[in-house]
């Protein structure tokens, strides 16, 4: 089956540092999306990604589709305290319901 | 802010039980899922939803379960008689229209302990 790996696994920083992670698929994804999942709730959407190298911004987070269809990555800038989470990546296809998701990247923020 | 609603936010029950997860989605959407976690892994698709009928299902969604949407507003996941390996959180979602590809809003899960 389809598996998105990301990395790292975890990152702990300090408050106002920029953050990088990243996601790669064994095959190829029409759609990417970035999601966020606090304690005790669901997946929160961040951004959606449609076209291939595309660039798209939401406030402090900026993701990109990667050319291969095969991998994005998604930054955060001046990390805050409620940056705190699991970001989840996740592919699609059109013509297909189902989102994979990806293994997850831990933020911890180091007061 | 119109949200999916989830019932119960925890349930636990002893093997072989029946258990029914209750969902609200978004009063406009038109496409629902139902979704699960196993503690501490990723969010596994279980099954998509859509003009009263299933339109995918994954492997994990074997004749133990079934859902339904019983009036114009709940979306249910019956698992008809549980096992051990079924706890997780199991999370509903839904989606406005199929060009929101990908776009769906999720509750905030039912977690189900099977004892």
């Amino acid at each position: 089956g389809q598996q998105l790996n990301q990395s790292p696994q975890s990152m702990f920083i300090q408050e106002g540092e920029d953050v990088s992670m990243n996601c790669t698929s064994s095959s190829i994804f029409n759609t990417w999306l970035w999601y966020k999942q606090e304690p005790g709730e669901g997946p929160v959407l961040l951004i959606a990604l449609y076209k291939a190298g595309e660039l798209t911004s939401n406030g402090r987070l900026t993701a990109q589709f990667g050319i291969t269809r095969k991998d994005s990555f998604l930054n955060i800038s001046a990390s805050i305290p409620s940056d705190v989470g699991i970001y989840f990546c996740a592919g699609t296809n059109f013509g297909n319901e189902k989102l994979t998701f990806g293994t997850g990247t831990r933020l911890t923020i180091i007061p | 802010e119109p949200e999916v609603t989830q019932t119960p936010s925890h349930q636990v029950t002893q093997m072989g039980q029946e258990v029914i997860l209750r969902c609200v989605p978004i009063s406009n959407h038109l496409y629902f899922y139902w979704y699960r976690q196993i503690l501490g892994q990723k969010v596994e698709f279980l099954v998509s939803f859509y003009n009263n009928e299933i339109s995918e299902k994954s492997e994990i969604f074997d004749d133990q379960f079934s859902v339904e949407r019983p009036d114009g507003s709940n979306f249910t996941l019956k698992i008809r008689s549980t096992k051990l390996e079924d706890s997780a959180m199991y999370f509903c979602a839904s989606k406005e229209a199929e060009v929101s590809h990908g776009e769906l809003f999720f509750g905030e899960g039912s977690r189900l302990t099977v004892l």
